[in-house]
Formats: C-alpha cells, structure tokens, sequence
C-alpha cells in the first residue's frame, strides 16, 4: 500500500515562497501528482511529476526524488487566493488507484 | 478539460432513509470511476473503484451493502447510502478517468456534503 505525509499546515505572507513537503512510502507508482483544494470544493490538478527533477507550471513547481522518497510543491509570490489545503498523490502501479497524501492547509496573510 | 458533473451538491437526509449521489462524465467516457471520502479538515479516502460494468472494488473498511455503486454505463456511477445514520455526514467526491493506466489525469466531480439528522 501507499503512505504519503505531509505537514498539516504551512502559513506564509504574500508574495513569499513556500515549500510544501511530501515523503511516501510506496510499493510502487507512476509519478507524484499534486492537488488544491478550497474549503468546500472539489480538488483541482496543479502538476505531476513522473520523472526525477523540477517540473515547473508558472508560480508553482514541483520536484520528485524517487531514490529519498520525496517530492515537493513550491509556490511562489503567494496571493491570499492560494490559501487552500494541497495534497500529494500517486497512481499505484497494481490497482490503478489515486491515492491522496495526508493534505497541508497553507494559510497566506497580509 | 474533461467535465465531471455531481449531483446534487448538498443533501441533508433523515437517519434511516437512504441517498444517491450521481457522478457523470460529460465530454469524455469514463472507464474507471473512485468514489472518496472527505471528513472536515482531512483527506480524501478512497471508498471504492468503479469499473463499467462490473461490480466496485471496495477499500478495506468500506462496507459494500451500505455504499452501493452503480457504474451502468461509461459515462454515469452512483453511489447509494443506505440506511444512513449521523456518522456518515461527510464530503463525497467521485473522480473519473480514461481508459489507460499510469499518470491519466483525474477528473474530479464538485462534491456532496451529506448531512444525516
């Protein structure tokens, strides 16, 4: 099975740079996917990484290291419409299932 | 993108009586459906993976007689809950995809918030 964990929440001020973080325990995926979600709303596609390395989308970015079962998220110039919760998540190689990460509230004041 | 529509948005329900949740496709057809779950504050847990025409796979814990799932076609699963009692007030999303495996991108519906009083 999957194991992805992230912290639970990341606050931040406009325009800074935050890093969220994911560390999984796999018995195998296709790539790290990543995902925002308002309070109240469905989860939107943000970016997917099937390789090792940087994948970046605008102001987001997103990095996979499959040998340190890590991968991150990285937005930058932080807007207060960013505040949501974000989530980590893999296709599992067997089953085809999307399995989702523990989640972070990124919280982004004035 | 790819639509995905789910209905109805919110329902509040009397314990005991049994919801259905619609989750369809619009633009594209949809060979595997996952429904989840989402309790405030948390994930989303998969409930169940829905293929057209067969029978849902449950995830271990999920009680298959209390969470029906219908995926009759390729572009429309439900999800029934049956007898449904307070402890399953919480978010429903169903997700689809394409046919193919690996990194296919997942659609996701609007969500439910069912509330049972």
């Amino acid at each position: 099975g999957q194991s992805l964990e992230q912290p639970s929440e990341v606050t931040a001020v406009e325009g800074a740079i935050v890093q969220i973080n994911c560390t999984y325990q796999t018995s195998g995926f296709y790539g790290l996917s990543w995902y925002q979600q308002h309070d109240g709303g469905a989860p939107t596609f943000l970016s997917y990484n099937a390789l090792d390395g940087l994948e970046e989308t605008g102001r987001f970015s997103s990095f996979l290291s499959r040998s340190d079962s890590y991968g991150y998220l990285l937005l930058q110039e932080l807007q207060m419409k960013d505040s949501a919760s974000y989530f980590c998540a893999v296709w599992e190689y067997n089953t085809d299932k999307l399995i989702f990460g523990t989640g972070t509230r990124l919280q982004v004041f004035p | 993108g790819a639509v995905v529509s789910q209905h109805p948005s919110w329902v509040i329900c009397k314990s005991g009586t049994s919801v259905k949740i619609e989750c369809r496709s619009l633009d594209f057809q949809a060979t595997t459906m996952f429904w989840y779950r989402q309790f405030p504050k948390q994930s989303l847990m998969l409930m169940a993976t829905s293929n057209e025409g067969s029978k849902a796979t449950y995830e271990q814990g999920v009680e298959k007689d209390k969470f029906l799932i219908n995926h009759a076609s390729l572009t429309l699963s439900t999800l029934t809950v049956t007898s449904a009692h307070p402890e399953d007030s919480s978010f429903y999303i169903c997700s689809a995809r394409t046919a193919g495996g690996g990194n296919t991108e997942a659609f996701f519906g609007q969500g439910t918030r069912l509330t049972v009083v």
